[in-house]
């Protein structure tokens, strides 16, 4: 596609429901990274992809956050069992080749509320 | 993992230079230095990325020194479209070391 695209743009969800963020990552893209912003924060790096491979999920909050980008294009963010602390902006980057310095391009980010 | 050190907050005036600068004492030999802005409800957007020495494109310049310790972000003739957030970061990708940290970024405010 011509840009990242992230789906849903805003989620509200009650506390204790599951989420699923969608990221569409530019074709051809082999890296796709998750990242969790606050409000008045840069974005803090949850996990990222080489193709279908999940190198470092290191920055994942706890054991409720997982993804998954099962063909090497499209990625999914689950967050189980929500919690307030998790209302945040989820921003999707992606970038051309793996193991190296390339620009990260940016989604629109997903802003989930949790209630 | 390098961590960086930016001012919070910079204010300018239009038709100004602003010059940003980050400190990253502990970059490693392979890392990169690179600059995104972010306007409010969008995301970071790629400026400049530089190695060594002077970097410059349509946008921004891009200094650093020998040591690579920090580096200065230096826009020309600020307007009022530069107000945004400024991040730098250092570092990059491997198969082993894929974490990217942004910090909290530059707050530039440009003033008419």
């Amino acid at each position: 596609g011509a840009g990242v695209s992230q789906s849903p743009r805003y989620k509200v969800t009650k506390r204790g429901q599951d989420v699923t963020l969608r990221c569409d990552p530019i074709s051809s893209h082999a890296t796709l990274y998750w990242y969790q912003q606050a409000l008045g924060q840069g974005p803090e790096f949850l996990t990222y992809f080489n193709y279908e491979a999940q190198p470092d999920k290191s920055g994942l909050p706890s054991d409720r956050f997982s993804a998954e980008r099962p063909e090497g294009s499209i990625s999914t963010l689950t967050i189980q069992r929500t919690e307030q602390r998790d209302s945040a902006m989820y921003r999707c980057a992606s970038s051309l080749a793996p193991g190296t310095q390339d620009v990260q391009y940016f989604g629109p980010g997903t802003r989930l509320t949790v209630t | 993992l390098a961590k960086t050190t930016q001012p919070i907050s910079m204010d300018s005036y239009e038709g100004q230079e602003v010059n940003i600068t980050c400190s990253h004492n502990n970059i490693a030999t392979n890392d990169y230095i690179t600059w995104y802005q972010q306007f409010p409800s969008q995301g970071p957007r790629f400026i400049i990325q530089g190695y060594k020495t002077k970097v410059t494109n349509e946008v921004a310049s891009l200094f650093i020194p020998a040591d690579r310790k920090s580096s200065t972000l230096s826009l020309p003739r600020v307007s009022l479209s530069d107000t945004a957030v400024y991040y730098c970061l250092v570092g990059g990708f491997n198969t082993n070391a894929g974490k990217s940290t942004f910090g909290d970024g530059t707050t530039l405010t440009v003033k008419p």
